[in-house]
Formats: structure tokens, sequence, C-alpha cells
């Protein structure tokens, strides 16, 4: 299988611990994509990487979410000091890159994080 | 404004039916544009991406309309497989913006 792969399915962490999740995206693609979801909400942008260069974080980050690529491959997402409010579903994707073609999400099945 | 609009539903609909969907945004430089399915506790997958002269992809056809910056999803012949949350995408502008979700519309296809 080829597609996105995100690590560990489910993560139940007690409030102030720090978490960490791993993504590894399609090989070819270039983009690598965090993304949160709700309940009842669409995929909420965190941040995305090209290659291993963070370009554009959310305002809805904290200092509390750091996320790095470091080689270009896969990428990791940790949140420290865990809220409950951070409980949600968080999902990685891949695509190529920019443009109407490239630009497709690929996502992984997701990491569901709840925060006692 | 939120920067993409789509009504929650949910739609419940007989199998064989039409269904619309419509969804708006506010960017008006927004390039790229793309409806998703997402079924219950699984990851988006890509449906159809969207053009300016309007696509089909068997029953799934997808209208883009600038000047009034909505877009929609058009079902025909409804399947009970149908049933999902379909969620309008749009970019902010340029290749370098990522894409913004909807909040999705729930569709129920009843036999």
């Amino acid at each position: 299988d080829t597609g996105v792969s995100q690590n560990p399915r489910h993560k139940i962490t007690k409030r102030g611990q720090n978490v960490t999740f791993r993504c590894d995206p399609i090989s070819e693609h270039n983009r690598l994509y965090w993304y949160r979801q709700t309940l009842g909400q669409g995929p909420e942008f965190l941040t995305y990487f090209q290659n291993e260069a963070q370009l554009e974080k959310s305002r809805l980050l904290s200092d509390r979410f750091s996320a790095e690529r470091p080689k270009g491959s896969f990428s990791t997402l940790e949140i420290q000091r865990t809220e409950q409010g951070d409980s949600a579903m968080y999902l990685c994707a891949s695509s190529f890159g920019p443009g109407q073609s490239n630009e497709k999400l690929f996502f992984g099945s997701g990491t569901q994080l709840s925060v006692l | 404004r939120k920067e993409v609009e789509q009504d929650p539903g949910p739609f419940n609909v007989p199998e064989g039916a039409t269904v619309a969907f419509n969804c708006t945004y506010s960017n008006s430089a927004s390039q790229s544009f793309f409806w998703y399915r997402q079924d219950c506790r699984k990851e988006p997958k890509l449906l159809m991406s969207v053009y300016s002269s309007g696509n089909e992809d068997g029953r799934f056809t997808a209208q883009l309309n600038r000047a009034s910056q909505y877009i929609s999803l058009l079902i025909r012949d409804s399947k009970l497989s149908d049933s999902a949350t379909y969620l309008c995408v749009v970019n902010r502008g340029s290749g370098n913006t990522p894409l913004v979700f909807g909040k999705g519309t729930r569709l129920s296809v009843i036999a």
C-alpha cells in the first residue's frame, strides 16, 4: 500500500501529557499537510511543508504544537501539555504541489486523540 | 464571512432521486476547487475536481460560478452507497496556500 500512513490510529492521554503523531506521505509527493477535525466540522488546516520547509502555520496552532519534516519525507506533530480541547482527529495529507491538478490531497486514516 | 460555506443538511432522499448541493466561497482569488467525500469515521477522499467549464463524472456533475463565487454538485440516480458527507474545498488564491474545507453536507439515501 503506497498511500498516506499515520501512526498511531488512536491515542488516549491524560491532560498535561505530551503526545507525538507520525505521518508517512506518498513518496512522490512534495507537500505534506496537517489538518484537525472535530465532530460535525470539516478538516481545519494546521500547517504544511514543501519538502522539509514549513511554509505556513495556522493561527489555530498554539505554541504547544510543533511539527517537523526533517528530511522532507515523514513528518511528526507534537502536542505538549495536552488539553481536553485538543481532542480531535488529526489528519495528515500529501500532494504533489501547486496547480489544480497537483493540489489534490490524499489523506491518511488519521490519529484520533482523546485527552482525559 | 466564512471562507467556505455549505448547508450542513442532512439531505434525506430516496434511491434514484437527484440531489444538488451548493457551496459558496469568500475569496475571489481562489483558483482550485474540489468536492471530497467523507464516510463516517473515515478520512476524506477526493470525489472530483471542479473546472470552470463544468465537468461530469458518471452520475456526478460539478459546476463553478466564479461571478457568484459558488460551486455546485449534482448527483443523479442516487444510490444507497452515496450516503456520506460531501465537503466543498477551495484554495485561497495562489498555489502556495493550503486548501480550505467547508463543514460538509450530509446526505442520506434511503431505500
